[in-house]
């Protein structure tokens, strides 16, 4: 049974980077059936979609996070990662990795990030 | 960008109930539509693809329906655990993949 796992500090200073992993176990990112994405969502808020990575590298990003998002798979530790630039108190949310072979199918269960000094 | 407009934002029904949650896009999208329920503490859970599409395990009393601007999930016979928030999302013509704005589903 697929499971997706996301790691990284629960805390980010403003203006340094946010860095996550996510861990995925049975089954594989170096598969051509699926993209693989993150979701992040604001306390109380909804659903807003970072980007996404495919198993070659390629990755796309949301128009409004571009400028500061990088996300990019590992293929032999079957884990992508996301990393966010230039955080400010905005980008506290909950970070959600999931599978994508067209909607989001599996989801890990989160990890809070809170940007405070 | 294609605009994901859903509707309502909250929504109070009984167990037994019958209730209709609906999405609609600014341009047409085929049938590229897919619903999510999310309970609190949880990550949301797919429960319908392609419009109409029910995921495994999800039950008979979930369905999806809609083409091209609009689109609805409706839950047939509310059961306590069917009380949660609900989001369309837009998968076709990525990126951005969107997200409706949620419905909330209370018990009245």
């Amino acid at each position: 049974q697929l499971q997706l796992q996301e790691s990284g500090p629960g805390l980010v200073k403003p203006s340094e980077t946010l860095s996550l992993t996510c861990n995925v176990s049975g089954g594989s990112v170096n598969s051509k059936s699926y993209y693989w994405g993150w979701i992040r969502q604001t306390p109380g808020k909804g659903l807003e979609w970072i980007g996404s990575v495919y198993y070659s590298g390629s990755a796309y990003y949301s128009p409004s996070l571009q400028s500061r998002v990088t996300i990019s798979v590992d293929t032999s530790k079957n884990q992508f990662f996301l990393t966010l630039d230039s955080v400010t108190a905005a980008d506290t949310a909950v970070y959600y990795c999931a599978r994508q072979p067209n909607a989001l199918d599996s989801w890990g269960q989160g990890t809070l990030v809170t940007v405070s000094s | 960008a294609i605009q994901l407009t859903q509707s309502p934002s909250s929504l109070s029904a009984s167990v037994g109930d019958r209730v209709t949650i609906t999405c609609r896009t600014s341009q047409g999208v085929s049938s590229a539509l897919a619903w999510y329920q999310q309970k609190p503490g949880e990550p949301p859970k797919l429960l319908i693809s392609y419009s109409s599409r029910l995921e495994g395990g999800v039950p008979s009393r979930f369905s999806g329906s809609g083409s091209g601007t609009d689109f609805t999930l409706t839950i047939s016979g509310l059961q306590p655990e069917d009380f949660a928030t609900y989001y369309c999302q837009l998968f076709n013509n990525y990126p951005p993949i969107t997200f409706g704005q949620g419905t909330r589903l209370e018990i009245k």
